[in-house]
């Protein structure tokens, strides 16, 4: 399993854009990177996930260059409202491949007026 | 949409009892997966199930079994409850047959707390 690294905190203000990159140096072929967003006391939630290049959805980007050993989650123009602990997951596609789908230490966003 | 339901949502015991939790997946999830999260901590990996199988395993103690029944929701039965079992427990539930590995949509978690 791949092991991933991020930053344990970071702080930024409202209206910017935040950049949160994990490292990945041993991710297999064929997995995965999922970023996941927690609240306190709740469950944590699907942000964006992607294998290589870069994804985008409404609400972040994904950004994995070409030897695929980080990657960088992109929040624009972040509100109070993402003050959040978000994680990097890395793992495989493949039908009934469950895996131990393991959340490392996340990094704690914290937006501020 | 109808969403992965965990009851209770709050559960207090005292030291050395037992415990069940219940995690009904989103219709047509074949996956489930349970995590505690401590204090302050990040969500640990407990065990996976698949079609009803154990799919994996992780930090899940001994006094800890959990299954996946034919309707596919799941239960984890905790015995000999420790003061350092308190913690939240995320169940969380995803479609195996479109690769496993996607989207895990977790519940509202269930709130244990060991006097």
């Amino acid at each position: 399993l791949a092991k991933t690294t991020q930053p344990i905190s970071m702080d930024s203000y409202e209206g910017q854009e935040v950049n949160i990159t994990c490292s990945h140096n041993n991710i297999a072929t064929n997995d995965y990177i999922t970023w996941y967003q927690q609240f306190p006391s709740q469950g944590p939630r699907f942000i964006i996930q992607g294998y290589k290049t870069k994804v985008t959805n409404e609400v972040a980007s994904l950004f994995i260059p070409a030897d695929r050993k980080s990657s960088t989650l992109s929040l624009p123009r972040v509100s109070l409202s993402d003050t959040a602990v978000y994680y990097c997951l890395v793992g495989a596609l493949g039908s009934g491949n469950t895996g131990k789908l393991i959340f490392g230490q996340g990094t704690t966003l914290q937006v501020k007026p | 949409a109808a969403g992965v339901i965990q009851s209770p949502r709050h559960l207090i015991k005292e030291k050395r009892e037992t415990a069940t939790l219940k995690c009904y997946p989103i219709p047509r999830h074949d996956t489930v997966y349970w995590y505690q999260q401590g204090p302050g901590q990040d969500p640990q990996f407990l065990i996976s199930f698949y079609e009803k199988m154990q799919s994996d395993k992780g930090s899940i103690p001994d006094r800890f079994s959990a299954q996946q029944f034919s309707d596919y929701h799941s239960e984890l039965n905790m015995s000999s409850l420790e003061l350092g079992d308190s913690a939240l427990y995320f169940c969380a539930s995803s479609f195996g047959g479109r690769g496993g590995f996607g989207e895990l949509f977790f519940g509202e978690g269930s709130r244990l707390t060991v006097l």
